[in-house]
């Protein structure tokens, strides 16, 4: 079954240092990848997206991802954390053609320390 | 512009009630999805409506169901409700016929639902 994993449920840093957040996909078909960020108490919202094209894409608030096909991968980062950042992460799979609903990984919640 | 809105933000129920959750969907959007948060079990895709029609559904019990309006509007409905039900149910909207699968789909706020 096509699945997502997040590696670490929490991630700590501290204010300025660099983010890195894991997501692996399992697939043999090249999906489409997401990252949304959930503050609390509050829905998603779309940090960025991978459709087609260049596979380093950025997106709001600094943060970045680059799609490795060879590692199915799609690792966000954030070169300065800022308290701000402090919530929770999603990665997200769709693997189109029909099904455009999204599976997502578990989550990991970014702890940022002054 | 407006986004995705939910109603109501907060509702309790007892085992056995029905609980009706509801979404208005981004002027313009088609597609509104259903997912449930809950404890322990991640985002799980609920249902999927489009032009009005339930065009993919998640592996969830026939007791969830749900509609789609003319004007997009959505409303999920959960019968027979049991304790396991208690989460935080997420609409999320997308334009047009989102069957590429390359859509954003943009997020409501959330109505967390508690059975006691």
């Amino acid at each position: 079954a096509q699945s997502v994993t997040q590696l670490g449920s929490h991630v700590s840093v501290s204010e300025g240092a660099l983010v890195l957040l894991r997501c692996n996909y399992s697939s043999s078909v090249p999906p489409y990848l997401f990252w949304y960020v959930q503050y609390p108490n509050q829905g998603l919202q779309l940090l960025l997206k991978y459709t087609t094209g260049a596979t380093l894409v950025k997106g709001i608030n600094g943060f970045e991802a680059e799609f490795k096909k060879s590692e199915t991968s799609f690792h966000l980062t954030k070169p300065s954390a800022h308290m701000s950042d402090a919530a929770e992460y999603f990665c997200a799979v769709s693997w189109g053609s029909g099904y455009s609903t999204l599976t997502f990984g578990k989550g990991t919640m970014l702890l940022v320390s002054p | 512009e407006a986004g995705v809105t939910q109603s109501p933000t907060h509702l309790i129920k007892t085992r056995g009630q029905q609980a009706t959750l509801r979404c208005s969907p981004i002027s313009g959007h088609t597609s509104v999805y259903w997912y449930q948060q809950a404890l322990g079990l991640g985002l799980q895709f609920l249902l999927w409506y489009d032009e009005g029609e339930e065009r993919n559904r998640g592996n969830f019990p026939p007791r969830f169901s749900g509609r789609q309006f003319p004007n997009y509007s959505s409303e999920l409905n959960v019968n027979a409700l049991e304790l396991e039900d208690s989460a935080l149910y997420l609409c999320a909207s997308g334009p047009l016929s989102g069957t590429s699968g390359r859509e954003t789909q943009y997020f409501g706020p959330g109505t967390r639902l508690l059975v006691l």
